[in-house]
């Protein structure tokens, strides 16, 4: 059964770098895109990007120019970087396996959802 | 504002049955499946449907999934006090700016 686990700093001051990483326990890592979403207090989900095994990642066009997401396959774990912080980024930060997975025997994903998420990580830019 | 539109509440007594609209383009619902979470306060959102509906396993099947166009549909039958929760739908935005994209979100209020 696959497990997220993820950590990071929880209290940032506006101009920061949050940093987050989510390791995959149980499961391949092969074969999926791997996500991270967040959500604001009393407010909906977003999605933040998404990676693969081999690096190829998407972003949202919202927040593209201060995000980054890398890979480290050799630790199954998968990484998010959001840079020049400000109290609008406060929220509550998911990793999770999907939206998109393989299909089987072939380089092409599609959409499926995602299935396993991590247990969140509260996020706060405060001065 | 979200991409995809989603009643902001419903409302339902114990027992009966309610649906959850989600409303998108041709770009995201319209060629791509949709997907449904169940999020109770506090925790982690839960995959409800995949594939417009197909449910994972442990998912009772008082929880449906339909499409049709460019909408889809929750549907949750027998509902009970432990449905109260937040429904969000999702899908992918084939566009130029290509990406995940959620609903706003629809509270789910059992009577």
């Amino acid at each position: 059964q696959v497990q997220l686990q993820q950590w990071g700093a929880g209290l940032l001051k506006p101009s920061e770098t949050l940093s987050l990483t989510c390791a995959v326990y149980g499961g391949s890592f092969s074969g999926y895109y791997w996500s991270w979403i967040r959500q604001p207090p009393g407010k909906g989900l977003e999605w933040i990007g998404e990676i693969n095994h081999s690096g190829s990642t998407n972003y949202n066009p919202s927040l593209k120019s201060r995000v980054t997401i890398s890979v480290d396959t050799s630790k199954n774990q998968f990484s998010l970087k959001l840079s020049s912080v400000t109290a609008a980024d406060t929220a509550v930060y998911y990793c999770a396996r999907g939206p998109r997975i393989a299909v089987a025997g072939t380089n092409r994903y599609y959409y499926y959802g995602m299935d396993v998420w991590g247990q969140g990580t509260t996020v706060t830019v405060s001065s | 504002q979200s991409v995809l539109t989603q009643p902001p509440s419903v409302s339902a007594a114990p027992g009966q049955k309610v649906t959850i609209s989600c409303s998108g383009s041709s770009s995201n619902i319209g060629n791509n499946y949709v997907s449904w979470y169940q999020q109770l306060p506090g925790t982690a959102p839960k995959l409800l449907i995949y594939e417009n509906n197909k449910r994972p396993s442990g998912i009772p099947d008082r929880f449906s999934g339909s499409k049709s166009g460019t909408s889809a549909t929750l549907g949750i039958t027998g509902l009970q006090t432990g449905d109260e929760a937040d429904y969000y739908c999702g899908t992918w935005d084939s566009s130029l700016s290509a990406g995940g994209v959620f609903g706003g979100g629809t509270k789910l209020t059992v009577l």
